[in-house]
């Protein structure tokens, strides 16, 4: 099924360095998203980038789009141990609804 | 601030029987989505809905599962005749604006067991 898939699939990091997540999908989007979990919680929006955006910040986070290799990434710089989460991406692909990847696991040690 | 409501949040049944799962979306919201994440695994989409009917199903959404939005606030998913694998975490989102331009606003999930 037409979703985005995140790499790596885990990820572990000491405070203070940064994370970087992958997303690659298969077809056309409009959107692409980035969500994150906590373990055994709900999906919390984080970032949205429209298909002619090339890059978007919030705060520590970062996300590029490039439609040409149909990929995205998430950085988050300063990572702290409260960023553990696992963190997916959606697309609209074929301009469906959201599809979510399997995620990326990011573990922050302290 | 407003979010997305769902209940219950854990509930054990045994094989072959219905289920029920509730949510009420935020309130001037116009598009309801269920998702359901295995433990562990990928969060799949299972159906969207607007203006009173479906607008999108996956494969997963067959005969045995239903959507319902009964009055003017709740939105339930029910599950006909549940096997052992339909047991999952159910999330609720709802969004103001349609898939070309919106963020969904996720429930923290009813956990549904199989026996």
């Amino acid at each position: 099924s037409q979703q985005g898939e995140e790499d790596p699939q885990a990820l572990s990091i000491q405070e203070g360095e940064n994370a970087t997540m992958n997303c690659s999908y298969k077809t056309s989007i409009n959107n692409l998203q980035w969500y994150r979990q906590n373990s055994g919680r709900g999906l919390v929006h984080l970032i949205l980038i429209r298909s002619n955006e090339r890059e978007k910040h919030s705060g520590r986070l970062r996300v590029t789009l490039d439609t040409s290799k149909k990929s995205s990434s998430l950085l988050i710089t300063a990572s702290r141990a409260a960023d553990t989460a696992s963190y997916f991406c959606a697309t609209d692909e074929a301009f469906n609804d959201m599809r979510f990847g399997a995620g990326t696991r990011l573990t922050v040690k302290p | 601030e407003p979010e997305v409501t769902q209940t219950p949040s854990h509930q054990v049944t045994q094989m072959g029987q219905e289920v029920i799962l509730h949510c009420v979306p935020i309130s001037n919201h116009l598009y309801f989505y269920w998702y359901r994440q295995i433990l562990g695994q990928k969060v799949e989409f299972l159906v969207s809905f607007y203006n009173n009917e479906i607008s999108e199903k996956s494969e997963i959404f067959d005969d045995q599962f239903s959507v319902e939005r009964p009055d003017g606030s709740n939105f339930t998913l029910k599950i006909r005749s549940t096997k052992l694998e339909d047991s999952a975490m159910y999330f609720c989102a709802s969004s103001g604006m349609d898939r070309a331009a919106g963020e969904l606003f996720f429930g923290e999930g009813s956990r549904l067991t199989v026996l």
